[in-house]
């Protein structure tokens, strides 16, 4: 089974500090997503990456951030943590050339 | 602008029968269609995928078609349960491979 582990489930932080949020996958698979979910909205995609170093904005990059320096492991960093960016973060992985994603657990982020 | 749209956000049906959910899209480059399922605090979970080749495909209850000159496609699940309740996003894969995702609809199954 495809493993997509994100290391948080919840997190609190405060307006103005540097935020990471990490995802981990055990498939070798190629492509890795960052997506955030809000009533109403669905899923935004934030920043994809089809390889180890290699990196495309989504839809909504402001505020955001990606590192892919291996390929099991995306990052998604928030340089400044704003109220507005208190979501539903969603990791996703897969092979690349394939369809189907598989999607992490989910962190739910709050800043205050 | 939206590429992928689920215009009604709500669905609510009585167990054992028919839900259909829909979806509409505007980018006729996209090569595949996916529907994905999610319940409250995890993440989504894959159903069902169809390619733009094709007009129909089928997984037990779920079929999913595909209307190109429409642009439309919907979701069938036929019986349905109260374990299908659930938020059940669209979603269309780029030429670029990027996965791009409609706002979802909420279904309810009553029993």
């Amino acid at each position: 089974d495809v493993k997509v582990t994100q290391s948080s489930r919840y997190l609190v932080k405060r307006t103005g500090e540097k935020v990471f949020l990490e995802c981990v996958q055990d498939m070798d698979h190629e492509n890795m997503f960052w997506y955030r979910q809000d009533p109403g909205l669905g899923l935004r995609l934030i920043y994809f990456s089809y390889d180890v170093k290699m990196k495309e904005k989504g839809d909504i990059p402001e505020g955001y951030s990606v590192s892919r320096e291996k390929k099991e492991r995306f990052s998604l960093i928030l340089e400044s943590a704003s109220t507005n960016q208190t979501s539903m973060y969603l990791c996703a992985s897969r092979r690349g050339g394939y369809t189907e994603a598989f999607f992490g657990q989910g962190t739910r982020l709050t800043v205050v | 602008d939206q590429q992928v749209k689920q215009n009604s956000p709500s669905l609510s049906v009585q167990e054992g029968r028919i839900s259909i959910l829909n979806c509409d899209y505007t980018n006729s480059m996209f090569d595949y269609f996916l529907w994905y399922k999610k319940y409250p605090a995890e993440g989504p979970t894959f159903l069902i995928s169809i390619s733009s080749i094709k007009d129909k495909n089928e997984d037990g209850r779920f079929t999913v078609f595909l209307n190109k000159s429409a642009k439309h496609l919907s979701l069938h699940i036929v019986p349905s349960q109260p374990g299908d309740s659930a938020v059940y996003f669209c979603a269309a894969r780029t030429e670029g491979e990027k996965l791009v995702f409609g706002k979802g609809t909420k279904l309810t199954v009553n029993p």
